[in-house]
């Protein structure tokens, strides 16, 4: 069965320091390949998609992620971070042609002063 | 509006009665997905409608659960006899034609008491 894993639940990270979260995936093919970030009481908004060609993909707000089919991953970076990424994200896939998503666990993202 | 809206954004009610959870997607999107978003489950798939074609209803985790999407557009997701398991953010999302990005919305918090 597909699945998608986030090892780490909880991050803390100093404000402009460098991220990185992790995202592992089992899937037969490559699926498309999503990075949501959820803030506070609201919904999700997509920060970066990769569905074929360049494995690096750039995102908004200064996101960035590599697809490595080698290690079915699809890792979330960031060069500094802001306190206003304090959010909790999640990574996603929608393997075949329904659209549907399914989510890993998702990560916390603490930003310390 | 330009982005996907919820009603009601929060709602409580008692257990065994019945609710009516409502998404009106953005013009033009003819996907919509619903899921659930719980502390225990993390987000989960609920049912996938697709222009004209039958609904995938293959998340709905019991026969409590129906959604019904008229004319394309608005989708009412139901749940009967509420149980307090069923205590949760409920979230829609659109997709446009030939797209694959989701649009969420705000979600409804379902509280079940």
């Amino acid at each position: 069965a597909q699945s998608v894993t986030q090892p780490d639940i909880h991050i803390t990270v100093s404000e402009g320091a460098s991220l990185e979260l992790r995202c592992n995936y089992s899937y037969g093919a490559t699926p498309y390949l999503f990075w949501y970030v959820q803030s506070p009481g609201q919904g999700l908004q997509l920060l970066l998609k990769y569905f074929s060609g360049d494995t690096l993909v750039q995102g908004i707000k200064g996101f960035e992620a590599e697809f490595k089919r080698s290690q079915s991953s699809f890792n979330l970076r960031k060069p500094s971070v802001h306190w206003s990424d304090a959010a909790e994200y999640f990574c996603a896939v929608a393997p075949g042609n329904t659209g549907k998503l399914i989510f890993g666990q998702g990560t916390t993202l603490q930003v310390k002063p | 509006g330009a982005g996907v809206s919820q009603s009601p954004s929060n709602k409580v009610t008692e257990k065994g009665k019945d609710v009516e959870l409502r998404c009106d997607p953005i013009s033009g999107h003819t996907a919509l997905y619903w899921y659930r978003q719980s502390l225990g489950q993390g987000l989960e798939f609920l049912i996938y409608f697709q222009g004209n074609s039958a609904p995938d209803k293959s998340g709905l985790p019991s026969d409590r659960f129906s959604a019904e999407r008229t004319g394309g557009s608005v989708s009412t997701l139901t749940i009967q006899r509420t149980q307090q398991e069923d205590s949760a953010v409920y979230l829609c999302a659109g997709v446009p034609d030939r797209g694959h990005e989701q649009f969420f919305g705000p979600g409804t918090r379902l509280t079940v008491l």
